[in-house]
């Protein structure tokens, strides 16, 4: 079965890190484009970064420069390495694997909460 | 970079109701549009990719149209399972997400 389970969220204060982890099970990572999307607390969705298979990433522009995905083969585990934190990323953090069949995000982690607050 | 407009941000409706939501996307995404449900406290759950395909395991009376800018999601007989919000999203280039509909009960 696929599943994707994320971890890592909390509170911290502005500026501050944080790393995202997503575990994969039922399929691997590297063969696959990942992404992390988050959503604001009664907001929409908003896609933050991806990673295709062949290690090539991009960033939203709200993002770049401060988040960095990456990926470990070994671990079949997806990050998010979040540097610079503002009080507007505050949002409930996603992965999401995209289905070669749909194009699109077939299967999605629980999420994981992200407070950045003083 | 592409918007996605969606409309109405929010739809009172009674089970039995046809329900219809319109996208429309701020410049040719060609059918790169896909439909997702959210219920409160959860991820998206994907409904419809290619504008019009139904993804594994959706009910039948879930159904997309469109293509290049304008697009639908309808439901053709709302459930109680139905009442949720809804999201388009276009993965033309990278993905962008409407804002949302919040189907409620009437």
């Amino acid at each position: 079965e696929v599943q994707l389970v994320e971890s890592g969220g909390g509170l911290i204060q502005p500026g501050g890190s944080l790393r995202l982890s997503c575990a994969a099970s039922g399929f691997i990572v590297s063969s696959n484009f990942m992404t992390w999307v988050r959503q604001a607390p009664g907001q929409g969705l908003e896609w933050v970064s991806v990673i295709y298979s062949g290690g090539s990433t991009s960033y939203a522009d709200s993002v770049k420069g401060r988040f960095t995905i990456s990926r470990d083969n070994s671990k079949n585990t997806l990050y998010l390495q979040m540097n610079s934190l503002r009080v507007e990323d505050t949002a409930v953090y996603y992965c999401a694997r995209e289905s070669p069949g749909t194009g699109t995000a077939d299967r999605w982690g629980q999420g994981t909460l992200v407070t950045v607050s003083s | 970079d592409i918007q996605m407009t969606q409309s109405p941000s929010t739809l009172s409706a009674s089970v039995g109701d046809r329900v219809t939501i319109t996208c429309r996307a701020s410049q040719s995404i060609s059918s790169w549009l896909a439909w997702y449900q959210q219920k409160p406290g959860k991820a998206p759950n994907l409904l419809i990719y290619k504008a019009s395909s139904l993804e594994s395991g959706v009910p039948s009376r879930f159904s997309g149209s469109g293509s290049g800018t304008e697009f639908t999601l309808t439901i053709s007989s709302l459930q109680p399972d139905d009442f949720a919000t809804y999201y388009c999203q276009q993965y033309r280039s990278y993905w962008t997400f409407g804002q949302g509909t919040k189907v409620e009960i009437k």
